[in-house]
C-alpha cells in the first residue's frame, strides 16, 4: 500500500537556524515522485519541492532542499537559514498513479 | 485570475440538503483534483479529472459524491444528503499535463459545515 509517514506533529526552530522535517513513504513501484507543501494558515498548498524516484541529485530550491535517501525510503525536507514566514504546516506526498498521497503533516513554529 | 479560484470560499448547509462546490482550474490545465482535508490531517485524494473524463474516481467515499467538468475547464463536485461527517474543507488542484512529476497548484479551498 502506498503511505506517506511524517512522525513530528510540531516542530520548533528559531530564525535563522536550519530545521528538517521528516518524511519516510512506502511503495512497491520503481518510479514515483515526492513533493513538499506548505500550508500557511489561509489555507491554500504552496508547492516548495519535487523529487523524481530517479533523480540522482538531491532536489534543491532556494532555501528547500530535499534529503533523498532512497534505500531508507525517506525524503525529508531541509530548511534553511529559518524565517518568521515559514511558519505553517508542512506535508510531504508522494505521487504514484494519478493522485497525490499526503502525510499528516508537520506544524513548523518559527520564533525570533 | 492567474490561479486555481473555488466558491464558495465557505458554505454552511443544513444535514440532508444537497451541495455543489465550484473549481476553476488554471486555463490550459487538462488535469483536475478534487481533495477533502479534515481538521488536522492531510488532504485525501477524491477524484481525477483528465480533460472531461474522470480518470480516477476511487477516492469518492461514496455515491452521495459525484463531480462532472462537462467541458474540461470548471468543475462541480457534487454532493448529495449531506452528513455531519461531510464537514471538512475542499480542496481542487490542477496541473498542466497530470503526469507523475507535474506540481499541481492548488485553491484555497471551500469550507463546508454540515450542521
Amino acid at each position: 500500500a502506498q503511505k506517506i509517514t511524517q512522525t513530528q506533529p510540531g516542530m520548533f526552530v528559531q530564525e535563522k537556524e536550519a530545521v528538517t522535517l521528516d518524511c519516510t513513504y512506502d511503495t512497491s513501484d520503481q518510479s514515483y515522485g515526492l513533493f513538499w507543501y506548505k500550508q500557511p494558515s489561509s489555507g491554500e498548498m504552496i508547492f516548495l519541492i519535487y523529487q523524481g524516484s530517479y533523480d540522482e541529485q538531491n532536489a534543491t530550491e532556494g532555501r528547500y532542499s530535499l534529503n533523498f535517501q532512497k534505500a531508507r525510503k525517506s525524503a525529508n525536507l531541509v530548511i534553511s537559514a529559518s524565517q518568521l514566514g515559514d511558519s505553517a504546516m508542512y506535508f510531504c506526498a508522494m505521487s504514484v498513479g494519478t493522485a497525490l498521497i499526503f502525510g499528516k503533516g508537520t506544524t513548523l513554529s518559527v520564533s525570533s | 485570475g492567474a490561479g486555481v479560484s473555488q466558491t464558495p470560499s465557505n458554505k454552511v448547509t443544513e444535514k440532508g440538503k444537497y451541495v455543489e462546490l465550484r473549481c476553476d482550474p488554471i486555463s490550459g490545465h487538462t488535469a483536475l483534483y478534487w481533495y477533502r482535508q479534515s481538521l488536522g490531517q492531510g488532504p485525501e485524494f477524491l477524484i481525477y479529472f483528465q480533460g472531461t473524463g474522470a480518470a480516477d474516481d476511487s477516492g469518492l467515499p461514496n455515491d452521495r459524491f459525484f463531480a462532472v467538468r462537462p467541458e474540461g475547464s470548471v468543475s462541480t463536485l457534487k454532493i448529495q444528503r449531506t452528513e455531519r461527517g461531510d464537514s471538512a474543507v475542499y480542496l481542487c488542484a490542477s496541473s498542466l499535463t497530470g503526469g507523475r512529476g507535474t506540481e499541481a497548484f492548488f485553491g484555497q479551498g471551500t469550507r463546508l459545515t454540515v450542521v
